[in-house]
């Protein structure tokens, strides 16, 4: 059965102070990876989609990464306008025809300034 | 280029009634998932259509449908509704052809309270 694991579910961060985020699924057959930043009341805004083991993204302070198990997503020198939930979803590839993802449960970003 | 939109915002309904919730992709895009978030389960995949076709379903009871039109737009129907279909409601739509085409775009949803 697919599954994705986030963790922490909460993450408290001073200005500047970097760390990681990750996501650890088990999936029939990887087609890609998702991350999605979610605001309190809006719908997730997209970030990023891996593909393959090894495969990295980035953008402004976020950068994504990708292994066969997991996958991380690094912020760098935070700011408060980075306080948001942070979703991690995969897509199977093994369902003939079939688009959706599978989400984690989230972790909660909180940056102070 | 235009997002992905989704009305009305906000409903309150009362148990037993139904509710339909619209949804109008990206232009070109023509894959419509949709999707429900509560603080219990997070989100979770309700059904896809493509081509005014469902081709995917989640595991949900027969009370949740929907359909899509030819110009791609979708429509989400509850019937009966529970307590417990108190939810954010989300409609995301993507190309479903060619490379990067699986990437998909979230509107901003409906809430639904059921009363």
């Amino acid at each position: 059965e697919d599954q994705v694991t986030q963790s922490p579910e909460a993450l408290r961060l001073q200005e500047g102070e970097s760390s990681s985020l990750n996501c650890s699924y088990t999936v029939s057959g990887l087609r890609g990876l998702f991350w999605y930043r979610q605001d309190p009341g809006k719908g997730p805004e997209f970030l990023f989609t891996l593909y393959s083991a090894g495969e990295e993204k980035e953008k402004e302070r976020l950068k994504a990464t990708l292994t066969k198990k997991e996958s991380f997503l690094h912020i760098t020198a935070p700011k408060p306008e980075d306080s948001a939930t942070y979703l991690c979803a995969v897509q199977a590839a093994g369902q003939a025809g079939a688009n959706n993802l599978f989400f984690g449960t989230g972790t909660r970003l909180t940056v102070i300034p | 280029k235009a997002g992905v939109t989704q009305t009305p915002r906000y409903l309150i309904k009362t148990r037993g009634q139904q509710v339909t919730l619209s949804c109008s992709p990206i232009s070109g895009h023509r894959s419509v998932s949709w999707y429900q978030q509560t603080p219990g389960q997070g989100l979770q995949f309700l059904f896809e259509y493509f081509s005014e076709t469902q081709r995917n379903k989640g595991n949900f009871p027969g009370r949740f449908s929907g359909r899509q039109f030819s110009n791609s737009r979708s429509e989400m129907n509850v019937s009966t509704l529970e307590l417990g279909d108190s939810a954010l409601y989300l409609c995301a739509s993507s190309r479903r052809g060619g490379s990067d085409s699986y990437e998909q775009y979230f509107g901003p949803g409906t809430r639904l309270t059921v009363t």
